[in-house]
């Protein structure tokens, strides 16, 4: 079936840092791929989204690739702030069916 | 714009009592999610509304959970009798119909002692 794997937290950066989340996906056919972040004591937003193979998405600085040779969606962001603290959620949705299936969440921790 | 509403934000109740959720999602969105989301997991979802039409609901344990949509506008989420293990937060969420953007409330932390 289709899942999605990121890498386990906590990623822990000082501000200006370079950031890397990787996101990895299993899936029948071609799915949408997302990174959902959530800020502490509120719900998930939309971060960025890719609908086809080698489409990038970007959104406040962070960018990802939609890598169908190697099923991948690395989030990236040049020089992160404190204010990117949050968890990040890669997701995909499953053609036709407008269900997202989420990974595990990553938490990020940028320290000035 | 608001966004998608939910209420209570926080529930604290004892094992075996009922609670409810309710969801007023984005006017104009006629698609409607209910999502599980487990300390330290992704949400996962429980139920899809197309309107006032359950589209989805294979993930939904029927013994003890239920969900209504009855004008195709707000929703409830029901769960009787609450168990520990259904402490969790549930997120509502609402979209365009045939739109790949989906758009969350804050959720509703449910504490079961």
């Amino acid at each position: 079936g289709n899942s999605v794997t990121q890498m386990e937290g906590p990623v822990t950066l000082s501000e200006e840092a370079f950031l890397t989340i990787n996101c990895t996906y299993t899936a029948t056919g071609y799915p949408s791929l997302f990174w959902y972040v959530q800020y502490p004591g509120e719900g998930l937003q939309l971060l960025l989204k890719a609908t086809k193979a080698d489409d990038k998405g970007s959104n406040k600085g962070f960018e990802a690739t939609y890598r169908k040779e190697t099923t991948s969606f690395h989030l990236e962001k040049g020089s992160v702030q404190v204010s990117d603290s949050a968890v990040y959620f890669c997701a995909l949705l499953s053609g036709g069916y407008n269900k997202l299936i989420f990974g595990a969440g990553t938490r990020l921790a940028v320290h000035p | 714009e608001a966004g998608v509403v939910q209420s209570p934000r926080y529930k604290i109740i004892e094992k075996k009592q009922p609670v409810a959720f309710w969801c007023n999602p984005i006017s104009g969105h006629n698609t409607l999610y209910w999502y599980l989301q487990n300390l330290g997991q992704g949400p996962e979802l429980l139920i899809r509304y197309e309107n006032e039409e359950a589209v989805d609901d294979s993930q939904l344990p029927k013994d003890r959970f239920s969900a209504e949509r009855l004008k195709g506008v707000d929703s409830t989420l029901k769960i009787q009798p609450a168990e520990l293990g259904d402490s969790a937060v549930y997120l509502c969420a609402s979209s365009l119909e045939r739109s790949d953007t989906q758009y969350f409330g804050p959720g509703t932390r449910l504490t079961v002692l």
